[in-house]
């Protein structure tokens, strides 16, 4: 079974550009989430969908990410204009149904490494 | 204020020594509780899950425990192997919502 795809792996840019990650989830998994993980800490649920509705993106900076799953696949984040506090991993995780609250598990991609300079 | 809080931050052990990691949650009510491996620079992949009524779980050399009434859960690496350096992290679901609660995971360096 192939696992969640992302690209790029890594992107460096300078502060004020923008920036897009792209993440194709497990065939079949309905639920799709971006999280951001700062070096040190646990990951950070930016947005979740479920098929191409979002279900919670109470955390996401909405004046500078969007992120959106046209067609309930594959999804991208966007970042526009980045900060130098954007400098983290962009994890992309997708499982059948939704967690949190059943058993059901989140498989993760390999992660986006940004270097906001 | 994270609901979940994990120590030790990091730890380094020698190959073929055991060590435990801690998972201490205010989550409430719980549903489940999982430990993740995150290799440097890959995505988490989940080692155990353990609902409120189970109070522990293996995956070979992995060993988790949890004590639902104390809300305490520990890892317990046996006989360390050089890939099991990575880092740790504990995930609590609650009962009642889909949010799940991420620790900040602890660091474990196997020296040889």
């Amino acid at each position: 079974e192939a696992g969640v795809a992302q690209s790029p792996r890594y992107k460096i840019i300078e502060k004020r550009q923008s920036v897009a990650f792209w993440c194709n989830p497990i065939s079949g998994h309905a639920t799709l989430y971006w999280y951001q993980q700062i070096l040190g800490q646990g990951p950070k649920l930016l947005i979740q969908f479920q098929n191409n509705g979002v279900v919670d993106d109470s955390q996401l900076p909405k004046d500078r990410f969007s992120a959106e799953r046209l067609k309930g696949v594959d999804s991208t984040l966007k970042i526009q204009p980045a900060k130098l506090e954007d400098s983290a991993v962009y994890l992309c995780a997708s499982s059948l149904r939704l967690a949190g609250r059943n058993e059901e598990t989140q498989y993760f991609g390999p992660g986006t490494r940004l270097l906001v300079l | 204020k994270n609901q979940v809080e994990q120590s030790p931050q990091s730890l380094i052990i020698l190959e073929g020594k055991n060590c435990t990691l801690q998972c201490n949650y205010t989550v409430s009510p719980f549903s489940n509780l999982r430990w993740y491996k995150q290799d440097t620079g890959r995505g988490p992949v989940s080692l155990t899950i353990m609902t409120f009524s189970e109070n522990t779980k293996s995956n070979g050399r992995y060993t988790a425990t949890l004590d639902a009434d104390t809300k305490q859960s520990s890892l317990h690496i046996t006989a360390s192997q050089l890939s099991d350096s990575a880092s740790y992290i504990c995930v609590v679901s609650p009962r009642n919502d889909y949010k799940l609660s991420f620790g900040a995971g602890t660091t474990v360096t196997v020296r040889a």
